[in-house]
């Protein structure tokens, strides 16, 4: 079983409101992962957790803040979106965050900010 | 940094061979994926490559050359549910964790 789990599958804001992106995965891995994808463009690292810890930040704006509860989930609060944030938003998990591992996307939650 | 390369577009017949290319420029190679991309999903794992050579899986086999900076993607019997988009992306030991930078992607159409 390779499945890493998203919703909503899709989600309109406005830039006022608060929401949240939830991942969920239980193949027992331990790394998971945010991405952000724009249309016709390859997927853009945001977040890597590792053990439940933020490992990577790619300089992302504070208006993402992600939480990992425990090992199999991880969201994604969103507050304050602009247009220009309207994406597909990937998760992704791997066995871990150290060497030869490969990461396993979810369906993503295909975001629109007006 | 990294700096992948791969075509843009692509278009090939059913039952036919085609072959994506791409170029990457690291300081500290650590691995490249293959991922295909249906539009509007998410991309799945195709293939893994670290040593040089070729990696076969059925229809879809990939290749490197770390000295050359340059893996191909190869699908034969092409089927019109290939119509995808294929990403390559690396893994540099520069970068902290599992870090993936991903190219651009390459379109392929099948036509019948």
């Amino acid at each position: 079983d390779t499945e890493v789990t998203q919703t909503p599958k899709h989600l309109v804001m406005g830039m006022t409101n608060k929401k949240s992106l939830k991942c969920e995965q239980h193949m027992g891995h331990r790394a998971m992962y945010w991405y952000k994808q724009k249309a016709k463009k390859p997927p853009e690292l945001m977040f890597v957790y590792s053990y439940e810890k933020l490992s990577i930040n790619e300089s992302v704006p504070s208006r993402f803040s992600p939480e990992c509860p425990n090992s199999s989930l991880l969201n994604l609060h969103l507050h304050a979106l602009q247009p220009e944030d309207s994406a597909l938003y990937l998760c992704a998990s791997s066995q871990d965050s150290g060497d030869q591992e490969t990461q396993y996307f979810g369906p993503g939650t295909r975001l629109l900010v007006l | 940094g990294q700096n992948i390369d791969q075509p843009t577009e692509m278009t090939a017949t059913e039952g036919a061979i085609v072959q994506i290319n791409c170029t990457y420029q690291t300081s500290g190679f650590n691995g490249l994926f293959w991922y295909q991309q249906h539009a509007g999903e998410a991309p799945t794992f195709l293939s893994y490559n670290v040593l040089d050579g070729l990696e076969e899986k059925g229809r879809f086999s990939s290749f490197l050359s770390r000295s050359k900076g340059y893996s191909y993607l190869l699908l034969k019997e092409l089927q019109m549910k290939d119509s995808a988009s294929y990403l390559c992306a690396v893994r540099d030991l520069d970068n902290a964790g599992n870090m993936l930078t991903f190219g651009g992607g390459t379109r392929l159409m099948v036509k019948p």
